[in-house]
């Protein structure tokens, strides 16, 4: 079992749609990452949380550390949004610190 | 703009060739990372660097080795590249304030 667990996998909607992906994690970390990914692109970080919420633009990311669970939101989406979005938990130890991923929700958005 | 440059967008090597991949980042960043991505297995951290000359295994270290002689700059070396290390590596830098990615190195090894 990975210890950072995405769902969906595949998320297809039409533009406009509230969008949602959820980060499970089994292991104790320090902070998590929520990246995106284009097509054939490389990978942009979009939020670093360790709690609460964080919000830029349309894009919400939250984290509830008693459960061990994040979401990314995305309002009012658009085409553009469509990529592979990946979380992350940065794991501390001794010092040293490395992140493990989830392997990704590709997001497809219609117009 | 910060960046982390990655020498290679694309590149095509032969079976048994030693494989050099560079890194070089402008952030003054301690912290780098290689990583290589699979269809359906994520990104796999296969070696990192806390400081110069300082590396130590990822998850996945058989294979490769790296070079850290200065600080912006962090080199996956694959001694004799095989078919199955064809993949998508990716190198980061990161800090307390977050993880800055390369745009990817595509290696395919025939």
């Amino acid at each position: 079992k990975n210890e950072v667990e995405q769902s969906p996998q595949n998320l297809t909607a039409q533009e406009g749609e509230f969008i949602t992906i959820n980060c499970s994690y089994s292991v104790g970390i320090s902070a998590l990452h929520w990246l995106q990914q284009h097509p054939g692109g490389g990978i942009v970080s979009l939020f670093m949380l360790s709690s609460g919420k964080k919000k830029h633009g349309r894009l919400i990311a939250t984290i509830n550390i008693q459960e061990k669970h994040s979401s990314l939101h995305i309002t009012a989406s658009h085409p553009r949004d469509s990529a592979v979005y990946i979380c992350a938990g940065k794991i501390s130890n001794f010092g040293n610190e490395k992140l493990t991923f989830g392997t990704g929700t590709r997001l497809t958005i219609i117009p | 703009d910060v960046k982390v440059t990655q020498s290679s967008r694309y590149l095509v090597k032969r079976t048994g060739e030693k494989v050099f991949l560079e890194c070089v980042q402008d952030m003054d960043h301690e912290n780098m990372f290689w990583y290589r991505q699979d269809p359906g297995l994520g990104l796999r951290l296969i070696y990192f660097s806390y400081d110069v000359k300082m590396k130590e295994k990822g998850d996945i270290p058989e294979g490769y080795s790296v070079s850290r002689e200065k600080k912006e700059r962090f080199s996956l070396i694959l001694e004799s590249a095989s078919t199955s290390q064809t993949s998508m590596y990716l190198c980061a830098s990161g800090s307390n304030y977050g993880y800055t990615f390369g745009s990817g190195t595509r290696l395919t090894v025939v």
